[in-house]
């Protein structure tokens, strides 16, 4: 089954604890991005990337890092994560540049 | 101004109504266009992809008017399964790939 899988689902941890959330796709698409999304602000683009080892930053990059070694994966991490990181996280993968983009099924992080 | 703007909501609408969603970007640079669904909380899902010719699926139509900036989502006889939150999204090469989504519309569609 195609898909984009993320991990973990849900996360509650402390702020300056560094944590990493997972994304794979299994569809051989070259571009993924993740966003955020927040109550009246919609979903913000973080970083994305356009194959391995490119990558770019989107509308909110702030906090955050990205690596995309495999095609396949392309993990987000919070190095010193902060209340304002509480957020529902999605990773996306599409085909190309203008492509539509597959979802995953989202990442709740709460940061005390 | 916030480069996508959407009809803010909620929408409440009887079953069998006919709904519009409309939608505005600002950047000339953007590049395709897109309805997404999202299901409260729940993953965004492509609903249709918007074309300047206009582009029919179903009970859904979409159309895009590059010279206004513009894009619209029309849902004719509105199903209680319609009920989500609709998603306008631009994506935009202007020396970098750039998504932008908009706030959304809320739909409730009622018995």
């Amino acid at each position: 089954e195609a898909q984009v899988t993320q991990n973990p689902r849900y996360l509650i941890t402390v702020t300056g604890k560094k944590l990493t959330v997972t994304c794979s796709q299994n569809m051989n698409h070259e571009y993924m991005s993740w966003y955020r999304q927040d109550p009246g602000l919609g979903l913000r683009q973080i970083y994305y990337s356009m194959n391995v080892e490119v990558t770019d930053k989107g509308d909110v990059p702030e906090g955050y890092k990205v690596s995309r070694k495999e095609k396949r994966n392309f993990p987000l991490i919070l190095e010193s994560p902060s209340p304002n990181q509480t957020s529902l996280y999605f990773c996306a993968s599409s085909l190309g540049l203008q492509e539509t983009q597959y979802f995953g099924p989202g990442t709740r992080l709460l940061v005390l | 101004r916030k480069e996508v703007e959407q009809d803010p909501g909620p929408f409440n609408v009887p079953e069998g109504a006919t709904v519009a969603f409309n939608c505005t970007y600002s950047n000339s640079a953007s590049q395709s266009f897109f309805w997404y669904r999202q299901d409260c909380r729940k993953e965004p899902k492509l609903l249709m992809s918007v074309y300047s010719s206009g582009n029919e699926d179903g009970r859904f139509t979409a159309q895009l008017n590059r010279a206004s900036q513009y894009i619209s989502l029309l849902i004719r006889d509105s199903k209680l399964s319609d009920s989500a939150t609709y998603l306008c999204v631009v994506n935009m090469n202007t020396g970098g790939f750039k998504t932008i989504f908009g706030a959304g519309t809320r739909l409730f569609v009622k018995a």
